[in-house]
C-alpha cells in the first residue's frame, strides 16, 4: 500500500537546538517529494521540492535531503519563530498522485 | 497580493441543510483542488479542476459538488452536510497541475451538528 508517515508526531525543543525531521515513503515511482510549513489557523505554504536520491536544498536554517526510502528536514539552531506544523508530501506514479502525511508539530522554546 | 482567499473561515451548521464555501485565487492559476485535513490524517483531496470547465474527482469526493465556471473561482458544495464532515477545508491552486507548487488559502472549519 502506498503511504507517507512522518515522525515523530510532535517534537520539542529548545532555541539553538538542531535536529531533523523524518518523512518516510512506500511507493512505486517516486516523481517528487515536497515540504510545507502550516501555521496555525493558515494553510500550508511551500518551502521545497525534491526530484531524485541524493538531491538537497536549502533555506535559511533549514535543509531538507532526499533518499530512496525517506527524506529529512533538517532544521539548524531553530528560533521560536519555525515553530510550525511542517508536512511533506510524496508525488508518484504514472498519474502523478499526490500523498500528504499527517504532519511534524515542531515547538521552538525560547 | 498574489492569494487564495475562502469564505466562510468558520462555519457551523446542521445536518442537512445546504452550504456552499467558495474560493477565489488571483495568480490565474489553471489548477485548482479541494482538500480536507483531520487530526492525524494527512491531506485528502476532494476534487479538482484542471481548467474552466474541468472537474475531477479526488480520494474523498462523496457528499462534495464543485463547480469551476470561472478560471478564478472554485466552490466546494455540501448539498446535505452530515456530521462526519465536520472537518477544516483547504482550497489550493497551482499553475497548472498537482505537481506544480501549490497555494492554499487560509481554511474553512465546518462543524455539522
Amino acid at each position: 500500500e502506498d503511504q507517507v508517515t512522518q515522525s515523530p508526531e510532535a517534537l520539542r525543543l529548545q532555541e539553538g537546538e538542531s535536529s531533523s525531521l523524518n518523512c518516510s515513503y512506500t511507493v512505486s515511482g517516486l516523481r517528487g517529494l515536497f515540504w510545507y510549513r502550516q501555521d496555525p489557523g493558515k494553510g500550508p505554504e511551500f518551502l521545497f521540492t525534491l526530484y531524485s536520491a541524493g538531491e538537497e536544498k536549502e533555506k535559511e536554517r533549514l535543509k531538507a535531503t532526499l533518499t530512496k526510502k525517506e527524506s529529512f528536514l533538517h532544521i539548524t539552531a531553530p528560533k521560536p519563530e519555525d515553530s510550525a506544523t511542517y508536512l511533506c508530501a510524496v508525488l508518484f506514479g504514472s498519474n502523478y498522485q499526490l500523498i500528504w502525511g499527517a504532519g511534524t508539530k515542531l515547538i521552538i522554546k525560547p | 497580493e498574489a492569494q487564495v482567499t475562502q469564505n466562510p473561515r468558520y462555519l457551523i451548521t446542521v445536518t442537512g441543510k445546504k452550504l456552499t464555501v467558495t474560493c477565489s485565487q488571483n495568480m490565474n492559476h489553471e489548477y485548482m483542488s479541494w482538500y480536507r485535513q483531520d487530526p492525524g490524517l494527512g491531506l485528502r483531496q476532494i476534487y479538482y479542476s484542471m481548467n474552466v470547465e474541468v472537474t475531477d474527482k479526488g480520494d474523498v469526493p462523496e457528499g462534495y459538488k464543485v463547480s469551476r465556471k470561472e478560471k478564478r473561482n472554485f466552490p466546494l458544495i455540501l448539498e446535505s452536510p452530515s456530521p462526519n464532515q465536520t472537518s477544516l477545508y483547504f482550497c489550493a491552486s497551482s499553475f497548472y497541475q498537482s505537481t506544480d507548487t501549490q497555494y492554499f488559502g487560509p481554511g474553512t472549519r465546518l462543524t455539522v451538528l
